[in-house]
Parts: structure tokens; C-alpha cells; sequence
């Protein structure tokens, strides 16, 4: 079956220091990736997102690039900010599923000034 | 563009007793979800609808859950008798159509406490 793995958390980085969140994918045929974040008392928000091999989504100075060899789609960001606490969620789309998103169980972020 | 709304936002219940949780999904959306999140996992699909028909439910414990979604605009959840393990968020979340590039946009939840 379809599956999506991240890293375990909590992580806790300063500000300005550089954000790496592992996700690696289970699924048949060709997933779109997706990242989702969730703010504190707030829904799911859709972060970026890459549906074919080698595309790279970016939103808010976060990137991951869809690395179907490796089957994986991990999170970066340069430089953190506070505001980017958060709890960040990894999921796919597989083909056949009727679209439904397989998340994984999520990676606490939290940024101390 | 409003946002998909769910109420309640909270609710803490005895277990056995019924609860049900209700969502209005983005104006113009077909699609509809809803989503349990345990905490400390990631959401799990409960069912999903195209306008007011069931397109997948193969994870909806139906011997307890049931949802609709009447005229393909809301929709409620209901749980019925309530256990200790369905303390959860419920997410609902809606799209424009299942497929493509169309992005699942999410409600903010609501906390369900089973005492």
C-alpha cells in the first residue's frame, strides 16, 4: 500500500539556522508529493507541492525537489524564522486512490530566537 | 474567498454518548473530505464525497460513523456511541474536483475529548 515516512521529531533550531525535514514514499506508479503546515490552533495548510520526477515546489523559502530514485521529497529551508513553528506534514497522491492524500505523522518545528 | 468552516471547534463528550460535527466546504467546491487526526499521527481519510455521493469510505468504522452530505454543499459527521479511542481532531477539508492539480484546502478541526 501507499506510505509516507518522516523523520521523527520534535526539532528545535534557532533562528537563521538551516531546516532539513526527511520524507521518503511508499506508492505505486506516480505520486504527486505534497508538504502541508500546521500552525498552532489553525488547519492544514498547503506549503508546495511537485507531482512529476525531478520537479522542485517552493513557497514562503522553503523547497523540496521529487526524487523518484531515491523515492524521497525532503524539506529545506535556508534560514528559519520564528514564525515557522510549526508542525509540518509530508503526503501523497497516488495514482487510482481517488485523489486521496496519505500523510505522514507529522515533524514538530520549533525556532527559539 | 471564505474558508471551509467546521463547528464545533471543541467537544468533550462521555463515552457512549453521540456527538456530531458539521462542515460548510469552500463555495463552489464538488469535493469533499473528511479526516481523522490521532494525536501525534498524521490525518487518515474517513470518507470522501463528490457532491452528495460516496466516492470512498473504506476507512469509516460504519458501525459507528455515518456522514452526509445533503444537496452537495454540507456536511456532517456523526459518531455514535462514542469510544475512548475516537478522541481525535476531524478535519474536513474540501477541493474543487478530486483530481488534477486540485489542491485539498482544510477547515481548522474540531477537537473531540471522549471521557
Amino acid at each position: 500500500g501507499n506510505s509516507v515516512t518522516q523523520m521523527e521529531g520534535p526539532v528545535t533550531l534557532s533562528e537563521e539556522a538551516f531546516l532539513t525535514i526527511n520524507c521518503t514514499y511508499t506508492a505505486t506508479g506516480y505520486p504527486s508529493l505534497f508538504w502541508y503546515v500546521q500552525y498552532p490552533g489553525e488547519g492544514l495548510q498547503l506549503l508546495l507541492k511537485a507531482t512529476k520526477a525531478d520537479d522542485k515546489g517552493s513557497n514562503k523559502g522553503f523547497e523540496a525537489t521529487y526524487r523518484k530514485e531515491t523515492t524521497s521529497f525532503h524539506l529545506e529551508k535556508g534560514s528559519v524564522q520564528v514564525s515557522d513553528s510549526a508542525v509540518y506534514f509530508c503526503a501523497l497522491r497516488a495514482e487510482g486512490s481517488n485523489y486521496k492524500l496519505t500523510f505522514g505523522k507529522g515533524t514538530l518545528l520549533t525556532v527559539n530566537p | 474567498e471564505a474558508g471551509v468552516a467546521q463547528s464545533p471547534r471543541y467537544k468533550i463528550i462521555e463515552k457512549r454518548q453521540s456527538v456530531a460535527f458539521w462542515c460548510n466546504p469552500i463555495s463552489g467546491h464538488a469535493t469533499l473530505y473528511w479526516y481523522q487526526q490521532i494525536l501525534g499521527q498524521g490525518p487518515k481519510l474517513l470518507i470522501q464525497f463528490q457532491n452528495n455521493g460516496v466516492v470512498d469510505d473504506s476507512q469509516l468504522p460504519k458501525d459507528r460513523f455515518s456522514a452526509e452530505r445533503l444537496k452537495g454543499v454540507d456536511s456532517t459527521l456523526k459518531i455514535q456511541p462514542a469510544k475512548l479511542e475516537d478522541s481525535a481532531v476531524y478535519l474536513c477539508a474540501s477541493s474543487y474536483l478530486a483530481g488534477g492539480p486540485n489542491t485539498q484546502y482544510f477547515g481548522p478541526g474540531t477537537r473531540l475529548t471522549v471521557l
